[in-house]
């Protein structure tokens, strides 16, 4: 079946430091990978994605590449902001018939101090 | 303007009743989703819905009824409550054609079950 693997939380860092979040995923067929993000109190939005391999998604400072030989979309930041402090979601997807489903990872809570 | 908007925000409720959860988008989309996020943020699918289609109905146990009474709208149903139901439930919906399609997220649904 699929699945994602994410790196387990919670994460703290300073403001300024460096991000990695691993991700690494099992997929019958080619997925697409995503990061989404869930800000405090708020439903997950789309962070970057990649669509296939060697593909480099990156938004807000924010990226990650999709590394077909080692199944992983580590997500990466070079400073990170307080207001970068969310939980970050890890994500596959992929076609079964009509069906196109998120298989979600599980979740890595970061908080940013200042 | 909401893309994806839940009502309500908050619910509350006693065991053995029953409850529904609205959800519409304006964007447009063909297809609509229901998560259940956990209390340690795990977010699995539940239900997808193509056209008013049911598409993906994942081990869901049958007092989990969702309803489209057209493709902007997904309502969820559930009957019987139990404490283990208590979670945040988000909706999303997505343009469906393509797996590397973004799904767009309600603000979730805090269910309490008493």
């Amino acid at each position: 079946g699929n699945s994602v693997t994410q790196m387990e939380g919670p994460v703290t860092l300073s403001e300024e430091a460096f991000l990695t979040i691993n991700c690494t995923y099992t997929a019958t067929g080619y997925p697409s990978l995503f990061w989404y993000v869930q800000y405090p109190g708020e439903g997950l939005q789309l962070l970057l994605k990649a669509t296939k391999a060697d593909d480099k998604g990156s938004n807000k400072g924010f990226e990650a590449t999709y590394r077909k030989e080692t199944t992983s979309f580590h997500l990466e930041k070079g400073s990170v902001q307080v207001s970068d402090s969310a939980v970050y979601f890890c994500a596959l997807s992929i076609s079964s018939g009509s069906a196109r489903q998120l298989t979600f990872g599980s979740g890595t809570q970061l908080t940013v101090l200042p | 303007d909401t893309a994806v908007s839940q009502t309500p925000k908050y619910l509350v409720t006693q065991m053995g009743n029953d409850k529904s959860i609205k959800c519409e988008q304006n964007l447009g989309h063909d297809t609509m989703y229901w998560y259940k996020q956990d209390s340690k943020k795990f977010l699995k699918i539940m239900f997808s819905y193509n056209n008013k289609e049911l598409i993906i109905n994942e081990t869901v146990p049958n007092r989990f009824s969702p309803k489209s009474p057209d493709k902007a709208h997904l309502n969820l149903h559930i009957n019987s409550l139990e404490l283990g139901d208590s979670a945040v439930y988000f909706c999303a919906s997505s343009q469906g054609g393509l797996v590397s399609d973004e799904q767009f997220f309600g603000p979730g649904t805090r269910l309490t079950v008493l």
